[in-house]
């Protein structure tokens, strides 16, 4: 009974080759978060939506981008993934000022 | 400055052991604050929410100082399965849904 489904748990990509990341909440949360965490560091928020408002981090790389086509689901799309950006990449959902549910992650590899 | 700042340990504790966590925030109008954990390799989970007027759940208790600026976390009779990262999160401007974590501390309960 999963209330914050990222798919899938483990993504190797190559160098360049674009790649996107998928997640979905049963939580009916209007906010959704993507995070990137890597090895021994806090999570980094890359963006989130309030319904439908994208919002996106001052120091968010192009590279990133985000699109929520419904209130249940929420992709990250890499164009262009480099070496650095390599990590495990969260999803959370939340109402307004509550705290956030995060889903089991996205563990993605470069090659 | 970092907007939230956690001592990032590690911490290595004896089973049984009383070991507290602080943690420091910088924007006085942050108004809501939160304490996750996370287990190598998997998702944040949240501990617990942090009032003004300290809260606890079983072994664990949390305290707000809203005139020094910091939470704290405490863990009597402490377990091997608390060993994990302990992470402070700070509501900085309700409204605008920005969490801001802290860099986590990091526990380890030895036998």
């Amino acid at each position: 009974d999963a209330m914050v489904i990222q798919n899938p748990r483990y993504q190797v990509t190559q160098f360049g080759k674009p790649v996107t990341l998928s997640c979905s909440q049963t939580l009916n949360h209007n906010v959704m978060y993507w995070y990137q965490q890597k090895s021994s560091q806090a999570p980094k928020l890359l963006f989130h939506y309030y319904d439908k408002d994208f919002n996106n981090e001052a120091d968010t790389p192009d590279n990133f981008q985000s699109r929520r086509p419904n209130t249940s689901f929420c992709f990250l799309d890499i164009r262009s993934p480099g070496l650095g950006d390599a990590a495990m990449y969260l999803c959370a959902t939340s109402r307004l000022d509550e705290p956030q549910h995060f889903g089991d992650g996205t563990r993605l590899s470069i090659l | 400055r970092k907007e939230v700042e956690q001592d990032p340990g590690p911490f290595n504790v004896p089973e049984g052991a009383t070991v507290a966590f602080n943690c420091t925030y910088s924007n006085s109008a942050s108004q809501s604050f939160f304490w996750y954990r996370q287990d190598c390799r998997k998702e944040p989970k949240l501990l617990m929410s942090v009032y003004s007027s300290g809260n606890e759940d079983g072994r664990f208790t949390a305290q707000l100082n809203r005139a020094s600026q910091y939470i704290s976390l405490l863990i009597r009779d402490s377990k091997l399965s608390d060993s994990a990262t302990y992470l402070c999160v700070v509501i900085s401007i309700q409204g605008a849904q920005k969490l801001v974590f802290g860099q986590g501390t990091r526990l380890t309960i030895n036998p």
